[in-house]
């Protein structure tokens, strides 16, 4: 079971803002910044934003991120049907000594 | 651009073993940190260990539902990552991700295609 809690789904139509949260502790979050992955099932998940709120070249701007105390968040500004997907927030953990995935967030656009 | 490409998958009964590998180019591998994702079936994504660069440190993490069974390796003069699966259960099946840690302390900006390892009598 990951320490990193999110919504398990949720849906927007395009045009919309779709806020996607991350939910932990002072071990991970609270100490470490927050990353992002965006998955397509069967094919390889991709990094969409990192260190809170950076995006990696080729992300469109419409997809943000932040990050407060022990929580973060994914925005996405008018989603577009190809955003249709799986997303992770992922952070260190002190006390597992390890790199935590969330337990995703499914993104329908209507 | 850096590439990824992960292989070695298959079906193996519980108990055995697997080796996964995972060539790596478009960036000096010699100075890359590694890491391996999985992802069961219906299941969400699960990090499986790291491994840092010789220069790094060479220090290697797990996770620990992997930890003394899985070991992870490297052969820089081959540019290429290593997974070793002992002991493997049912539940070890899953699709298998090699990555690059492009940004400590385990961001990964790259990852291979998957390869299914699936663990059944």
């Amino acid at each position: 079971q990951s320490v990193l809690t999110q919504p398990p789904s949720t849906s927007e139509t395009p045009g919309q803002r779709v806020t996607i949260s991350c939910s932990g502790s002072n071990s991970n979050i609270g100490r470490h910044t927050v990353d992002w992955y965006q998955h397509l099932p069967g094919t390889a998940p991709k990094l969409l934003i990192y260190a809170n709120n950076q995006r990696p070249s080729g992300v469109p701007d419409r997809f943000s991120g932040s990050k407060s105390g022990t929580s973060a968040s994914l925005a996405i500004s008018g989603p577009q049907s190809e955003d249709e997907a799986d997303y992770y927030c992922a952070a260190w953990d002190d006390s597992l000594n390890g790199y935590v995935f969330g337990t995703g967030t499914k993104v329908t656009v209507l | 651009e850096v590439q990824v490409v992960d292989s070695g998958g298959g079906l193996v009964k519980p108990g055995g073993s697997l080796r996964l590998s995972c060539a790596v180019s478009g960036l000096t591998f010699t100075d890359a940190w590694m890491s391996w994702v999985r992802q069961a079936p219906g299941k969400g994504l699960e990090w499986i260990g790291r491994i840092k660069s010789k220069g790094g440190g060479g220090t290697i993490d797990y996770a620990a539902p992997v930890r003394g069974r899985f070991t992870i390796s490297r052969e820089d003069s081959e540019n290429t990552l290593y997974l070793q699966l002992n002991s493997l259960r049912e539940e070890d099946t899953a699709v298998y991700f090699c990555t690059w840690v492009g940004r400590e302390p385990s961001i990964m900006f790259s990852w291979g295609p998957g390869t299914l390892v699936s663990v059944s009598p």
